[in-house]
């Protein structure tokens, strides 16, 4: 079983929809819960870090982390068609081992 | 934006040529790392340094080698490239103290093809 799970997609949806991206995770020593996005022929760049469980909101993304399920999401909303990337989680314990998931492939139609 | 670069950002090269990727970054990070990217698949990490002389291979075993004689430098090396070489591979860096800047940056990328 791999430590952490995200669906590959692809996803597909119209302007302005509000976008759910997902990983599980099983290793209970995580602390730190990233997102990064990757534009096609781009390295990812780093959208969201947020540290232990809760929310944390950043203009139209909110990304959310409940420990105690072992899931973390990213919600986009009002997305756009410049949103269209593959997102990737990413998350570490203390001992800064990162994890990655495999990403999901978003796109956003005008 | 990451100040972190990479070359070539695309190499073809024939089986059994020896190649170098070369990684720099100008943000004075201690730390830095490889990583192979293959459609669909999380990222391997396949070596990482904490500083300069310091080197580790990472979970994903590699034929690849690195060096870190200066801290802005970290050039990946293939001594016979093979077409199971062929895939992406990212640079990473990460600096020290809190918040998001403590995490990873990565540079674009060099896209390997073996024939």
């Amino acid at each position: 079983q791999k430590e952490v799970e995200q669906d590959p997609g692809p996803l597909s949806v119209p302007e302005g929809a509000i976008v759910s991206l997902n990983c599980t995770y099983s290793n209970s020593a995580f602390q730190y819960f990233m997102w990064y996005r990757q534009y096609s022929r781009k390295g990812p760049e780093l959208l969201m870090y947020t540290y232990s469980s809760g929310n944390k909101e950043d203009g139209r993304f909110t990304a959310q982390v409940d420990k105690s399920s072992k899931y973390i999401s990213l919600f986009i909303r009002d997305s756009q068609p410049s949103d269209s990337a593959t997102y990737l989680c990413a998350m570490r314990g203390r001992n800064n081992d990162m994890r990655f998931g495999a990403g999901t492939r978003l796109t956003v139609k005008p | 934006e990451a100040d972190i670069y990479q070359t070539p950002r695309y190499l073809v090269i024939g089986t059994g040529k020896k190649i170098t990727l070369e990684c720099s970054q100008t943000m004075g990070h201690d730390k830095m790392y490889w990583y192979q990217q293959d459609p669909g698949m999380e990222l391997h990490l396949i070596h990482y340094s904490y500083g300069v002389n310091s080197t580790e291979k990472g979970d994903l075993s590699s034929e690849s080698t690195v060096s870190r004689i200066r801290t802005e430098h970290f050039p990946l090396t293939l001594e016979s490239a093979r077409p199971s070489h062929t895939s992406q591979y990212l640079c990473a860096s990460r600096g020290g103290g809190g918040y998001s800047y403590n995490e990873q940056f990565f540079g674009p990328g060099t896209r390997l093809t073996v024939l």
